[in-house]
């Protein structure tokens, strides 16, 4: 069962790239790693997903280093509207028999 | 707007009762995962289906049940209420095909035992 440790706050300017680490140190091997946002009182939002090296979309990139025992993600230029907890999930959906493991996230505030 | 919708938005019961949530997923997404989002504890996973069967298990409580019908909406069934069980629980459905898999979340029902 793969468990992740994340920064439990950050605080950011605005126009700044923000970098979030979470560590997950047994992950498996067909496990995958998965970025979620969520502002108050409503359900997570998919940001990005990979499984090693680099991932970017229009969003958010995800670098994972070989050993593939942490990931950041990585924000460019950050808005106010950024501001909402960020949750590492570690975990094979298609896999038939795991457990999904989210971290306590890190809560983002981004400062005008 | 994910497509998961999730009934009531709000409860408000006493402890000892029984309540009943509701979860229809995205068209055409085969799983279906609960979470329980309390202050104090963060997202927890509760337990997932995929087309009927159960599949994986989570901090789920004997207390908590969940099924998913064959039109693929779920229930989670939670009887013999506590003050702790006061929480958001979230409905997430994703197509259960392969092994990258992106949950989508539903808004919630917001549970509040008195």
């Amino acid at each position: 069962l793969a468990k992740t440790t994340q920064p439990i706050s950050m605080d950011s300017y605005e126009g700044q790239e923000v970098n979030i680490t979470c560590s997950h140190n047994n992950i498996a091997t067909n496990d995958y790693i998965t970025w979620y946002q969520q502002f108050p009182s409503q359900g997570p939002r998919f940001i990005i997903q990979g499984y090693k090296t680099k991932v970017t979309n229009e969003v958010a990139s995800l670098f994972i280093p070989a050993d593939r025992k942490s990931s950041t993600l990585s924000l460019p230029r950050v808005s106010l509207s950024d501001t909402a907890v960020y949750y590492c999930l570690v975990g094979n959906p298609g896999a038939g028999s795991y457990q999904l493991t989210f971290g306590k996230g890190t809560k983002l505030s981004v400062i005008p | 707007d994910s497509g998961v919708t999730q009934t009531p938005k709000h409860l408000i019961t006493a402890t000892g009762q029984r309540v009943t949530l509701r979860c229809s997923p995205r068209s055409g997404d085969l799983s279906v995962y609960w979470y329980q989002q309390s202050l104090d504890q963060g997202l927890q996973f509760l337990i997932q289906y995929y087309n009927g069967e159960e599949r994986a298990k989570g901090n789920i409580l004997e207390r908590f049940s969940a099924q998913q019908f064959p039109d693929l909406h779920s229930e989670l069934n939670l009887s013999s209420l506590e003050l702790g069980d006061s929480a958001l629980y979230f409905c997430a459905s994703s197509a259960g095909t392969g092994d990258e898999e992106t949950q989508y979340f539903g808004p919630g029902t917001r549970l509040l035992v008195l």
